[in-house]
């Protein structure tokens, strides 16, 4: 299957500022999950991306899927406090209905 | 989306014991997956929970080792069995509701400590 790879690992960031998670599959993906796990929590489903180079926006995020369908990132302006978490990345393949998770990006907000 | 409730939601147990964890939707759902979560990692998926038959399992995963039960449409078990310390993880059932498109929700986990 594929595999998905997600960078950074941890992102500091001071509140106010924007920063981006970058996640790059081996293969052709079918769509893009993004979700985020708040300390001690589980997994919040975010928003999925089906189409290539689609974006789709909520709020302060911002969600891209790759033309080639293979990377996606998610960028946060304006960080918050409440930003504060793990997002993970996790993508489908072609004939495929399980998700590959990324290892997660963390996030730590300076106020 | 529906709502999802595991138990227990945290345990501690010796090793060389079982345990099941109980999985519960307030809806039926097609899809229902087990995860597990190792601390500070990401999450790794055990089987697909199928209703009516036996579960699918992930490579590095076996049914004598986490045997799952799907009965219905709204619950499913995972059990951890013969347990050791290895298996300290957070233990995660998802569900794929019907009519979405692979999108999942999560339960709330399990945090099994084995010592």
């Amino acid at each position: 299957g594929q595999q998905v790879m997600q960078i950074p690992q941890y992102q500091h960031v001071q509140e106010g500022e924007d920063f981006t998670t970058y996640c790059n599959s081996s293969t052709t993906l079918s769509n893009i999950q993004w979700y985020k796990q708040r300390p001690g929590g589980h997994p919040v489903f975010l928003i999925q991306l089906v189409k290539s180079g689609e974006v789709k926006k909520q709020k302060r995020l911002t969600f891209q899927f790759g033309e080639a369908k293979k990377n996606s990132s998610l960028h946060i302006t304006a960080t918050q406090t409440t930003d504060v978490g793990t997002y993970f990345c996790a993508g489908t393949g072609s004939n495929d209905y399980k998700l590959s998770f990324g290892a997660g990006t963390t996030v730590t907000v300076r106020a | 989306s529906a709502v999802i409730s595991q138990k227990p939601s945290r345990d501690i147990c010796q090793r060389g014991t079982s345990l099941t964890i109980q999985c519960q939707v307030d809806s039926q759902v097609t899809m229902m997956f087990w995860y597990r979560q190792q601390p500070g990692q990401s999450l790794t998926l055990i089987a697909t929970a199928n209703q009516g038959s036996e579960a699918t399992y992930e490579s590095g995963f076996v049914i004598d080792k986490f045997p799952i039960s799907r009965p219905n449409l709204t619950f499913s078990t995972l059990t951890v069995s013969n347990m050791s310390p290895e298996d300290s993880s957070i233990y995660l059932c998802s569900v794929e509701e019907s009519g979405s498109i692979y999108e999942q929700y999560f339960g709330p986990g399990t945090r099994l400590t084995v010592t």
